[in-house]
């Protein structure tokens, strides 16, 4: 009930390309699910997050898209770039768990 | 510069030994959270403080303890040191419960 299950574990897509990372949860008390961005020797960034009250967020080139019946999220990034390139971690919150549970991790390489 | 301090960025000790991680939130976070990162398992959710008080706990194991301080730092304080125990340690704040986490840089500890 407390996992977040990510996928894949890593990603190589060509520059301008539109990777999607998919995010799954058990637990129906999770409201809160941010998506960060960690480069190598940083910590993670809060890159964009969503509620479940709405099934698509858009923030620049980044996408949330939101299915609470599937209890499921995904991030896309139009246009990629090879700046892009970094560890993405989708993490949920909400009920009794207050703080942060994070999936594991999808290394994104985009090539230029 | 996420506004989230934390020293030493960089701690090398040997087995048995013990180390503190220090942590200074952003201004105005009431919430310190300390996780852990390791290869193979991602962030893992150690301990949470609220204005000076445990607020939550994850996988910590009793070697380890925290605490926040009136001026709402925080220390984790790690002992009995493993090699398993080498990870990079990071430290977030939020203003509230869970959302917005600020991460700080981190602190890589390495057990020789």
């Amino acid at each position: 009930q407390q996992q977040v299950k990510q996928s894949p574990q890593s990603l190589i897509v060509q520059k301008g390309g539109i990777p999607i990372i998919n995010c799954a949860y058990e637990n129906t008390a999770f409201d809160y699910f941010p998506w960060y961005q960690q480069f190598p020797g940083k910590g993670p960034a809060l890159l964009i997050a969503i509620r479940p009250d709405v099934s698509e967020k858009k923030e620049g080139r980044f996408t949330i898209s939101f299915n609470k019946s599937a209890k499921q999220f995904s991030l896309h990034i139009m246009d990629s770039q090879p700046g892009d390139s970094a560890t993405y971690f989708c993490a949920a919150s909400g009920g009794s768990q207050g703080n942060l549970i994070f999936g594991k991790g999808t290394k994104l390489s985009v090539k230029p | 510069d996420s506004g989230v301090t934390q020293t030493p960025k960089h701690l090398i000790t040997a087995t048995g030994q013990r180390v503190t991680l220090r942590c200074s939130p952003r201004s105005g976070d009431l919430s310190v959270y300390w996780y852990q990162q390791s290869l193979d398992q991602g962030l893992q959710f150690l301990i949470q403080y609220y204005n000076g008080e445990e607020r939550a706990k994850g996988n910590i194991l009793e070697r380890f303890s925290a605490q926040q301080f009136p001026d709402l730092h925080s220390e984790l304080n790690l002992s009995s040191l493993e090699l398993g125990d080498s990870a990079l340690y990071f430290c977030a704040s939020s203003v509230g419960q869970a959302l917005g986490y600020t991460f700080g840089s981190g602190t890589r500890l390495t057990v020789v």
